[in-house]
């Protein structure tokens, strides 16, 4: 099945721990975002790839790395400089810019 | 100013219903329209897409765009329980981002 695949599906982070989230599709889209969404608020972009070793800032890009190495994957780091990262976190890919973007299931990290 | 406004809601009406879910946007330059259903703890789920003017219709489902007046509307027909979620509407242009409104929380009572 076609698809966008994140793991975890829950996640617990230390305080000052550095957790990585994994997004891996096989849709063959070249175009690939991280979200992160808290209770009552809507998406807010984190980062963004268009192309294989490329990727930009979105809004809320500050203590959140990412890579994009391969076009199926497109991993998210919440570094400890991240001060509130407790949150459910959505990846999704598209063809292209312009066209339908798909989600995966999300994964939800709290810092404990 | 947000470039994208959606009322949060929430939003409850009874089965059977019309339900009309709306976003306003700033930018004139966005292209393409989507709405996004979202369950509880999941993943946004694409239910319409657009890329103009005009109204397009799935089943029950009505995804209406007024460039004009830069307004976009979702309109469910004959409201079941299994529609309430969150619906969030998004919008961009062609080598821009996409950009999400907050989403409107819809509940459907039997």
């Amino acid at each position: 099945d076609g698809g966008i695949t994140q793991s975890p599906k829950y996640l617990f982070r230390k305080e000052g721990q550095n957790v990585t989230l994994s997004c891996e599709q096989n849709l063959n889209h070249d175009a690939m975002y991280w979200y992160r969404q808290d209770p009552g608020q809507g998406l807010r972009l984190i980062y963004y790839s268009q192309i294989v070793n490329d990727f930009q800032k979105g809004d809320i890009a500050e203590g959140y790395s990412v890579s994009r190495e391969k076009k199926e994957s497109f991993p998210l780091t919440v570094t400890s400089a991240q001060k509130n990262p407790t949150a459910f976190y959505l990846c999704a890919s598209q063809t292209g810019l312009g066209t339908e973007a798909f989600f995966g299931q999300g994964t939800r990290l709290t810092v404990v | 100013q947000k470039e994208v406004e959606q009322d949060p809601g929430p939003l409850s009406v009874p089965e059977g219903a019309i339900v009309s879910l709306n976003c306003t946007y700033s930018n004139s330059a966005f292209q393409y329209f989507m709405w996004y259903r979202q369950y509880s703890r999941k993943g946004p789920e694409l239910l319409m897409y657009t890329y103009s003017s005009g109204n397009k219709e799935d089943g029950r489902f009505t995804a209406q765009v007024d460039k004009s007046s830069k307004y976009i509307s979702l309109f469910i027909r004959d409201s079941q329980p299994s529609d309430s979620a969150t619906y969030l509407c998004a919008m961009g242009n062609q080598g821009g981002k996409l950009i999400f409104g907050q989403g409107t929380e819809l509940s459907v009572k039997p």
